[in-house]
């Protein structure tokens, strides 16, 4: 079974570095075609997609946060984890990851599990 | 860039067919995929590929894409459907991701 399970601060103050730490079970994301992203929602707002990096390191990220943002992994411990830098509150929001569907050799660009989510308030 | 533009709301009755919309000019060469979101809970997969649907996902639920613009249609709306609704699409190697505004499904 596929399953993806947040954790992180649930407040932060502004300036400081958000951590989150996506743990995955049901699949290694050493596996070829495996790809695991971010993507969070703001309070009475739409998704908007983050991040992502795949099985073999490849990374990419939204356009308008690229320089605030890093992901990378811990195979040993088949997590992902996502940094934020110099948070805002208006990165306030609910940060779920997600799996890519794997599709042929690649993953796809749809989400076919996510995590439950986790709540990060960014207030002083 | 892109927008994905999805109506804010859409009602109907239980047992009628409610139709969602998503509409951007990418959508003429990219998927769209559909995703349903209740309150508090995380957004689930409903339509993937424009019309496919993954397994266990009611029959009720299909997607079709014509030009540039997407559709969700759930037919024989029942009261558990009632739930916001997004849309997605993203480029060949899945590295420019949008999602739509959503549209909150009402079920009268």
């Amino acid at each position: 079974q596929v399953t993806l399970r947040e954790s992180g601060p649930a407040l932060v103050k502004p300036t400081q570095t958000l951590t989150l730490t996506c743990t995955l079970s049901g699949f290694p994301l050493t596996t070829s075609g495996m790809c695991v992203s971010w993507i969070r929602q703001s309070p009475g707002k739409a998704l908007e997609w983050l991040a992502r990096i795949d099985w073999d390191d490849e990374t990419y990220y939204s356009t308008s946060l690229k320089t605030r943002l890093t992901i990378s992994k811990d195979t040993s411990k088949n997590q992902v984890v996502l940094t934020v830098t110099n948070v805002d509150p208006v990165d306030t929001a609910t940060y779920y990851c997600a799996r890519n569907a794997p599709y042929r050799t690649t993953c796809a660009g749809w989400f076919d599990a996510w995590g439950q989510g986790t709540p990060v308030t960014v207030a002083s | 860039s892109y927008e994905l533009t999805q109506p804010p709301s859409v009602s109907v009755s239980p047992g009628q067919t409610a139709r969602i919309t998503c509409s951007a000019d990418a959508l003429a060469k990219q998927y769209t995929y559909w995703y349903q979101q209740k309150p508090g809970q995380a957004p689930v997969l409903v339509i993937y590929q424009d019309t496919d649907r993954p397994s266990g996902i009611p029959e009720r639920f299909s997607g079709s894409s014509s030009g540039t613009t997407a559709t969700l249609t759930i037919s024989g709306v029942q009261a558990e459907d009632e739930a916001e609704y997004y849309c997605q699409s993203a480029d060949s190697s899945a590295t420019y991701v949008e999602f739509g505004g959503g549209t909150k499904l009402t079920v009268l």
